[in-house]
C-alpha cells in the first residue's frame, strides 16, 4: 500500500533561515513518481517539482532543493534563505501509476517564515 | 490565460440535502480532477476524467457522490443526502493530458460546510 508521512506537523522560521521539509513515503513499486506542491492561504494548490523512481538526482531551483534518496525512502524539500511569501502548507505526494495521476497525498506541513 | 475556477467558492447546506459543485477547467485540458481536503482525512484523490469518461472513480467514498463531465469541459460533483462528514473543501484540477508528467493546475476550491 501506499504511504506518505510528513511528521513535521507546523514549523516556524524567521525570515532568511534556511529550512528542510521531510517527507517520507511507503511503496511497494519499483516505479512511482513522488511530488511537492504548495497550499497557500489562497487555497490553490500549486505545483512544485515531481520525480520519478529512477532519477535519484538532486533538483535546485532558485531556493529551492530537494534531496531523494530512496535507500531512505525520503524526498526532502529545501528552501533557502526563507521569505515571508514561502509561508503556506506544503504537501509531499506520491503516485504509483503512470497515468491518471491517483496520488496519495502526506498530510502537509505547515510552514510559517516570519518577518 | 484564465486559470481553473470553483464555484460557488463556499455553500453551506442542510444534512440530507443535495449539493451541485462546478468545475471549469482551463480551456483545452483534457483531464480533469476532483480531491477533497477535509481535517479529518486530508488531500483524497475523488475521480479523474479523461475527456467526458471516468476511467478511475476508486476513490468516491460513497454512491451517494457523483460526478460528470460534458462537452470534455465543465465537470459537476454531485453529492446526494448531505451528511455532516462530507463537509470539506473540494479541489478540481486540470492537466493536458492524464499522463504523470501533465503538470496539474489546481482551482480554489469549494468549501462545503454540511449543518
Amino acid at each position: 500500500a501506499q504511504k506518505v508521512t510528513q511528521a513535521q506537523t507546523e514549523i516556524s522560521v524567521v525570515e532568511k533561515e534556511d529550512v528542510t521539509l521531510d517527507c517520507v513515503y511507503e511503496t511497494r513499486d519499483t516505479t512511482y513518481y513522488l511530488f511537492w506542491y504548495k497550499q497557500p492561504p489562497s487555497g490553490e494548490l500549486v505545483f512544485l517539482i515531481r520525480r520519478n523512481s529512477f532519477d535519484e538526482q538532486n533538483e535546485i531551483s532558485g531556493r529551492y532543493s530537494w534531496n531523494f534518496q530512496k535507500s531512505t525512502s525520503s524526498f526532502n524539500f529545501t528552501i533557502t534563505a526563507s521569505q515571508v511569501v514561502d509561508s503556506a502548507v506544503y504537501f509531499c505526494a506520491l503516485s504509483e501509476a503512470s497515468y491518471g495521476q491517483n496520488f496519495v497525498f502526506g498530510p502537509g506541513t505547515r510552514l510559517s517564515v516570519l518577518p | 490565460g484564465a486559470g481553473v475556477s470553483q464555484s460557488p467558492s463556499n455553500k453551506v447546506t442542510e444534512k440530507g440535502k443535495d449539493v451541485e459543485l462546478r468545475c471549469d477547467p482551463i480551456s483545452g485540458h483534457t483531464a480533469l480532477y476532483w480531491y477533497r481536503q477535509s481535517l479529518g482525512q486530508g488531500l483524497e484523490f475523488l475521480i479523474y476524467f479523461q475527456g467526458n469518461s471516468a476511467p478511475d472513480k476508486s476513490g468516491l467514498p460513497s454512491d451517494r457522490f457523483s460526478a460528470e463531465r460534458t462537452g470534455g469541459s465543465v465537470s459537476t460533483l454531485t453529492i446526494q443526502r448531505t451528511q455532516q462528514e462530507d463537509s470539506a473543501v473540494y479541489l478540481c484540477a486540470s492537466s493536458p493530458g492524464v499522463l504523470i508528467t501533465d503538470t496539474q493546475y489546481f482551482g480554489p476550491g469549494t468549501r462545503l460546510t454540511v449543518l
